[in-house]
């Protein structure tokens, strides 16, 4: 079965430090990783995936994230956090198998200026 | 931005009510998605579409039907409304391989619906 864990409900970044969001998974097939960013009262907006290819991927407002598939994770990462990149960010996956995508429960990311 | 509307944007009904929700695309997507947000449980999928008239269930599909009658709408319907579906529906459609968005889906900006 698939599975996604975000084991951080909150995370707070002081402005200009590096920032981590963490993200691993299960999955019994090749792993599709999204990242995805809702502002307040906003759909959900794509930031980055990975689907084959280089481990890090690069992907919008400057953030990236790197698989690694020895650890079963997909860390979200910033070199340095803006009060603006507050919001609650999800991880989502599914296998090369499955249609559905399975969704983390979410991690508040709070940026303190 | 991916062409989504949703319609209503906020709802409050009795319990019992029959309630559709409706979601609009313009860029003749053939899949779209309705999936429902609860703190705690990030989004779990509701329907899926992958044509006209060509639906699926979801994860959470009981007490909610689909409909496809068009390219560019998918209705939610909630037969007769419980305090449990109090929730923010969202719908996606997925996006195009043609321009890199092929696995990807995209977002409306969400319906908040009270079951009172």
């Amino acid at each position: 079965a698939q599975s996604v864990a975000q084991p951080e409900d909150q995370v707070n970044v002081a402005e200009g430090n590096p920032l981590t969001v963490k993200c691993t998974y299960s999955v019994s097939g090749n792993p599709y990783l999204f990242w995805y960013v809702q502002y307040p009262n906003r759909g959900l907006q794509f930031l980055l995936k990975y689907i084959t290819g280089d481990n890090l991927v690069k992907g919008s407002y400057g953030f990236e994230a790197e698989f690694n598939k020895s650890q079963t994770s997909f860390h979200l990462k910033k070199p340095s956090a803006l009060v603006s990149d507050s919001a609650l960010y999800f991880c989502a996956v599914r296998d090369d198998g499955n249609y559905q995508l399975i969704w983390g429960a979410g991690t508040k990311l709070i940026i303190k200026p | 931005d991916a062409g989504i509307t949703q319609s209503p944007r906020h709802k409050v009904t009795e319990t019992g009510t029959p309630v559709t929700l409706r979601c609009h695309q313009t860029e003749n997507h053939r899949y779209m998605y309705w999936y429902r947000q609860d703190p705690g449980h990030g989004l779990r999928l509701i329907h899926y579409s992958y044509g006209v008239k060509d639906t699926d269930k979801g994860e959470v599909s009981d007490g909610y039907s689909v409909s496809r009658s068009k390219t560019e709408d998918f209705l939610l319907t909630l037969e007769s409304a419980t305090s449990s579906q109090t929730s923010v529906y969202f719908c996606a459609i997925k996006g195009w391989v043609e321009t890199g968005g092929a696995d990807t889906q995209y977002f409306g900006p969400g319906t908040r619906l009270t079951v009172l």
